[in-house]
């Protein structure tokens, strides 16, 4: 499709897993942003792609969470040792631009929870 | 640091009526962005609107409309003829302008409820 695909759309783990979440960004943009929505929130900025690089991570809570974008296209949030406190759907972006304003495209995202 | 204030957790609001969706905002960065989307139950989060901190007139995209008050730090979203698809929930969202930090940061959210 043309949208962003996030994969898996629901994931249930147990506390102490690795997982991994992947994005699919609208072909051609070189931004790439991971959120995280808790039940009732709105979304927590996590991590900002420009291309390859991570340009901004300092919303990363801790150092189990870590984030690639090898090709500068797909990329991929991992989590190890889950947490029960872990659970919420994490959104993924992509926009055309960089620093400049560019409308976020959102995907539909992937719903963790840790059992 | 950055804040996005929503007041209103629910709103109902009828049919073809106008309703205003409340947001404030507080930044010591002169330059930002303000930002609308929508979250329908699909989860997948839409922009609506956008108003940059230096423009001087109010933005406005087909029938939403975001009322920029500078002084005030706030920035409601106005939509106009509600219809029964706008049943959902709403985020206002502020990115600051430095090079570098394209992060957004929303609120808490309001659910509208549009009723026949």
């Amino acid at each position: 499709g043309a949208g962003v695909s996030q994969t898996p759309s629901n994931k249930v783990t147990e506390k102490g897993k690795y997982v991994e979440l992947r994005c699919d960004p609208i072909s051609g943009h070189t931004a790439l942003y991971w959120y995280r929505q808790s039940l009732g929130q709105g979304p927590e900025f996590l991590i900002y792609f420009q291309g390859t690089g991570a340009a901004d991570d300092s919303g990363l809570p801790n150092d189990r969470f870590f984030a690639v974008r090898p090709e500068g296209s797909v990329s991929t949030l991992k989590i190890q040792r889950t947490e029960r406190g872990d659970s919420a759907v994490y959104l993924c972006a992509s926009s055309a631009g960089g620093t400049e304003y560019g409308e976020l495209f959102f995907g539909e995202g992937s719903r963790l929870t840790v059992l | 640091a950055q804040k996005i204030t929503q007041t209103q957790p629910g709103m109902f609001v009828q049919e073809k009526e106008a309703v205003t969706l409340d947001c404030t905002y507080d930044t010591s960065d002169p330059s930002y962005g303000l930002f609308w989307y929508k979250q329908p139950s699909s989860g997948e989060m839409i922009f609506l609107i956008y108003q940059g901190s230096y423009d001087q007139q109010n933005a406005t995209e087909g029938r939403y409309s975001l009322n920029f008050q500078k002084a005030r730090k706030s920035a409601n979203l106005v939509i106009s003829a509600s219809q029964l698809g706008d049943s959902a929930m709403y985020f206002c969202a502020m990115s600051l302008g430095y090079t570098g930090r394209r992060a957004l940061t929303f609120g808490s959210g309001t659910r509208l409820q549009v009723q026949p």
